[in-house]
């Protein structure tokens, strides 16, 4: 398996343009996280799902959009880029009935 | 509110001796702790975990304390290895979706 796969690794954005951030797992895992960390700090919850066709917001959902077609895939859309949103953004995804959560290796993303 | 936080951003040990990572946390319903750690640009990996019903779970030469008491948590990190030099954190887990509240972290530097 190859785990949870994240792309792209880096990416450098211009204030107002848009981009989705893949993040795919091939461990038929129920539940998936998007998180982001900033630098010196942990990470925080942006959106989650619980399954195929649902999503939830996490801690700091604003300026994102999530959607999740498939169990397998969980892409995370930026439609207007700003500054704040420079970060490393992270991935996760966990079996239903188990707590532990497998990351992805991270986006960072630069917004010039 | 949940909070989860440690108390130290920064340990620095020499190589062969015991490391303590010291965690707090607020919510006494939380059920559920997990320690990650992460290394300079990877996502976080899971290190051990322990429910609220437990004092004290061992691993590989790793072993987390509980005490439900102070609200405390702290991962030992038995003989320091110059690989353990990473950023460590603690993690509360919310029934709410599985939902994992992170603390800032603690990065353990090993001196040879």
């Amino acid at each position: 398996n190859a785990g949870v796969t994240q792309t792209p690794k880096f990416r450098i954005l211009k204030i107002g343009q848009s981009m989705t951030l893949q993040c795919a797992q091939d461990m038929n895992h129920n539940y998936m996280y998007w998180y982001r960390q900033d630098p010196g700090m942990g990470l925080k919850l942006i959106y989650y799902s619980v399954g195929a066709g649902i999503t939830d917001k996490g801690e700091v959902p604003n300026g994102y959009n999530v959607s999740r077609s498939t169990t397998e895939d969980f892409p995370l859309r930026l439609e207007l880029a700003a500054p704040s949103q420079t970060s490393v953004y992270f991935c996760a995804s966990r079996v239903a009935g188990a707590n532990e959560q497998f990351f992805g290796p991270g986006t960072r993303l630069t917004v010039l | 509110g949940e909070s989860v936080g440690l108390h130290l951003p920064t340990l620095s040990v020499q190589e062969g001796d015991n490391s303590i990572i010291n965690c707090a946390y607020s919510n006494s319903a939380s059920d559920y702790f997990i320690w990650y750690k992460q290394e300079s640009g990877k996502g976080p990996q899971f290190i051990i975990d322990i429910r609220s019903n437990m004092d004290k779970r061992q691993g590989q030469r790793v072993t987390v304390l509980l005490n439900k008491t102070v609200k405390h948590l702290s991962l030992q990190i038995a003989a320091t290895q110059p690989g353990d030099s990473a950023v460590y954190f603690c993690a509360e887990k919310n029934n709410q979706g599985g939902k994992l509240i992170f603390g800032q972290g603690t990065e353990l530097s090993v001196k040879p």
